[in-house]
């Protein structure tokens, strides 16, 4: 596996449901993000962590719970999300946050529905 | 309020022609732009970035223009390709606190063959 991948691709859960969304950065890289995009919105930064410690939560609602055991892997744990929670979840890395937060490289992504 | 604009959301061109990708800004305080694409059930990908300090950056057939007075960008893309179809996002960094992204909302270039 190359670049920064997630898993999985595509989730539907119910509001009383507990999942996680998992993302794995192959690139030597030690900042690593959560982004949302939902329906014709901009990309919206949720989480950013540093060598594995958090950075930034933009005042995300806490039934999203991020994770990040080390450099390589960014875990979001989602329970008792809401209908307005579903939207499109991109992972992202950088080689740090030296400077301007650019050239960050991004996962696929994983589309989450909730019902 | 959003900071970055992409006013257009889609974009049609002939191949070969080129296309310009818009993108304002309100906050004076950004410093670096980039230009992301992404192709459909694919992350956005970087495409090319500029400082403020330039006022214009090229990369083979992608140039990006910057306007600090008008706080306006453009990416142009010539000639344009059909595989060059895909979403456009404007980000924009270095306002306020942190220099996370604002990114805008994307505009849709579709080139026709």
């Amino acid at each position: 596996e190359t670049g920064v991948t997630q898993t999985p691709r595509h989730l539907v859960m119910g509001m009383t449901n507990k999942k996680s969304l998992k993302c794995e950065q192959h690139l030597g890289h030690n900042a690593m993000y959560w982004y949302k995009q939902s329906a014709k919105k901009p990309l919206e930064l949720m989480f950013v962590y540093n060598f594995k410690e958090q950075t930034e939560n933009n005042s995300v609602p806490s039934r999203f719970s991020p994770e990040c055991p080390n450099s390589s892997h960014l875990f979001l744990h989602l329970h008792t999300l809401q209908p307005e929670d579903s939207a499109l979840y991109l992972c992202a890395s950088s080689q740090d946050l030296a400077g301007a937060w650019g050239e960050q490289y991004f996962g696929p992504g994983t589309r989450l529905t909730v019902t | 309020d959003q900071q970055v604009k992409q006013n257009s959301p889609s974009l049609s061109v002939q191949e070969g022609r080129i296309s310009i990708l818009n993108c304002d800004y309100t906050n004076s305080m950004f410093d670096y732009f980039l230009w992301y694409k992404k192709y459909p059930a694919e992350g956005p990908t970087f495409l090319i970035s500029i400082s403020s300090i330039k006022d214009k950056n090229e990369d083979g057939r992608f140039t990006v223009f910057l306007n600090k007075s008008a706080k306006h960008l453009s990416l142009h893309i010539v000639p344009s390709q059909p595989g060059d179809s895909a979403v456009y996002f404007c980000a924009a960094s270095g306002g306020g606190a942190t220099n996370k992204l604002i990114f805008g909302t994307g505009t849709l270039l579709a080139v026709q063959p």
